[in-house]
């Protein structure tokens, strides 16, 4: 079984903290990583995608990414309270052909004015 | 672009009816994916296609649940008959080949909440 797990959360930062969300994911093989956010109530909206070993910026956001350790983060800059969502880590497995997305449960994050 | 179109938004029904959700795909994707989210489960894919073909449909729970993507904008998640235990949101993603640059990037809908009473 291929998994994605992550910290449910909930997961609190003050206004204009780093928010920090973590994933790890058991095929070794994975080769895509993606980050999507999603408001209550709305569907997943992607906002990160990583593949490679190392950093990946893009405004306030970072990806990380390390394959040797199995595991995939993104931090958030300069937190603003309309960062508070669920972030869902999404992991491309290993096969030729396999376009699946297998994603964790998600981490709820609530940035505190 | 729309982007990938759902169709209802919310679906509320009996024990025992039909239901059937719409999806269409973001024009030019050639990968469609129907997917089910529960808050004690999460986010689960339950079959995927590829140019209207069925890949893998080993996350349909069972027999009741089917789906057919009769042409390359439209496809559609059936299930016959509806349990109080498929209550859920029903989300359709689709994304595009390898052979563009955003591969494996899927693209969600807006879902649909079903509730069977």
């Amino acid at each position: 079984q291929k998994e994605v797990e992550q910290n449910s959360g909930p997961l609190s930062v003050p206004e204009g903290a780093i928010a920090s969300l973590n994933c790890t994911y058991s095929d070794r093989g994975s080769q895509s990583f993606f980050w999507y956010r999603q408001y209550s109530g709305k569907s997943p909206e992607l906002i990160m995608s990583i593949y490679s070993n190392g950093d990946k910026e893009d405004g306030r956001f970072t990806a990380q990414l390390n394959k040797a350790s199995q595991y995939v983060s993104l931090l958030i800059r300069d937190s603003q309270p309309s960062d508070s969502a669920t972030y869902l880590c999404a992991v491309n497995p290993s096969g030729a052909g396999s376009y699946q997305l297998t994603f964790g449960k998600g981490t709820k994050l609530s940035v505190i004015p | 672009d729309a982007g990938v179109i759902q169709s209802p938004r919310h679906e509320v029904t009996e024990m025992g009816q039909e239901v059937t959700l719409r999806c269409k795909p973001i024009s030019g994707h050639d990968y469609l994916f129907w997917y089910r989210q529960t808050m004690m489960r999460g986010l689960e894919l339950l079959i995927y296609f590829n140019n209207n073909v069925p890949i893998d449909d080993s996350g349909m729970p069972e027999d009741r649940f089917s789906a057919k993507m009769p042409n390359a904008s439209f496809s559609t998640l059936k299930i016959q008959p509806s349990e109080p235990r498929d209550s859920a949101v029903y989300f359709c993603a689709s994304s595009a080949s390898r052979t563009t640059r955003l591969y494996n990037e899927q693209f969600f809908g807006p879902g649909t909440r079903l509730t069977v009473l």
